[in-house]
């Protein structure tokens, strides 16, 4: 079955750059979807960060202005998320997921905490 | 401020039926479809209801979608304790060209 599994630091300095992956098993991204982000804040609701497809077309939060940076590996079957110049406000559960009109497959999370 | 308006929160005892209202304007739920998400404590989450009424496979037909304007609901009939979760809705934003969350509701089964 299709998997989708984020990893990367769970701690982020004030300022520098926050850096996922996920990789998808099961299912190859150049067969179609799009690949997106979407990020809840502890103890709050979900914000779209945004997203690509294997194309390499993406879209995002114009509210995360030019912060985020969207990728994707098809060798490796992953898409990578780089968030610039951090702050608190970007602690958060980081999930990624697969997009075809509605995100129908979800990985797990990963808590990413900003902080010095 | 989530751009999609969902109540806070929301009740019921097993075996009621409940909904749950999410509103958007004329560049979301207006002119695109809905979908609705589950969210178990401690798990990610997971798709309930896309195009506004279908259901993925293994969802049971207890949950029910409907959308009208630029407003949706989900319906829960038969309320277990395993409902208990919080429920967000979504859709495309034709404005923002983006997905827009509601702010999620905490459904409590008494």
């Amino acid at each position: 079955q299709v998997q989708l599994q984020e990893s990367g630091p769970g701690l982020v300095k004030p300022s520098e750059t926050l850096s996922l992956d996920c990789f998808v098993s099961g299912y190859s991204i150049r067969s179609g979807y799009h690949w997106g982000w979407i990020r809840q804040p502890p103890g709050k609701g979900l914000e779209w960060i945004g997203y690509i497809h294997h194309t390499g077309s993406t879209s995002h939060n114009a509210s995360l202005k030019s912060r985020v940076t969207i990728s994707v590996d098809t060798s490796k079957n992953q898409f990578s998320l780089k968030l610039s110049s951090v702050t608190a406000a970007d602690t958060a559960v980081y999930y990624c997921a697969r997009y075809g009109a509605t995100f129908d497959l979800w990985g797990q999370g990963t808590m990413v905490t900003v902080s010095s | 401020q989530s751009i999609l308006t969902q109540p806070p929160s929301a009740s019921g005892t097993p075996g009621q039926r409940v909904t749950i209202s999410c509103s958007g304007s004329s560049s979301n739920l207006g002119s695109n479809t809905a979908n609705w998400y589950q969210q178990l404590p401690g798990t990610a989450p997971k798709l309930l209801i896309y195009s506004n009424n279908q259901r993925p496979s293994g969802v049971p037909d207890r949950f029910s979608g409907s959308k009208s304007g630029a407003s949706a609901s989900l319906a829960i009939s038969g309320l277990q304790s395993e409902d208990e979760a919080d429920y967000y809705c979504a859709a495309w934003d034709d404005s923002l060209s983006g997905v827009v969350f509601g702010g999620g509701t905490k459904l409590t089964v008494l």
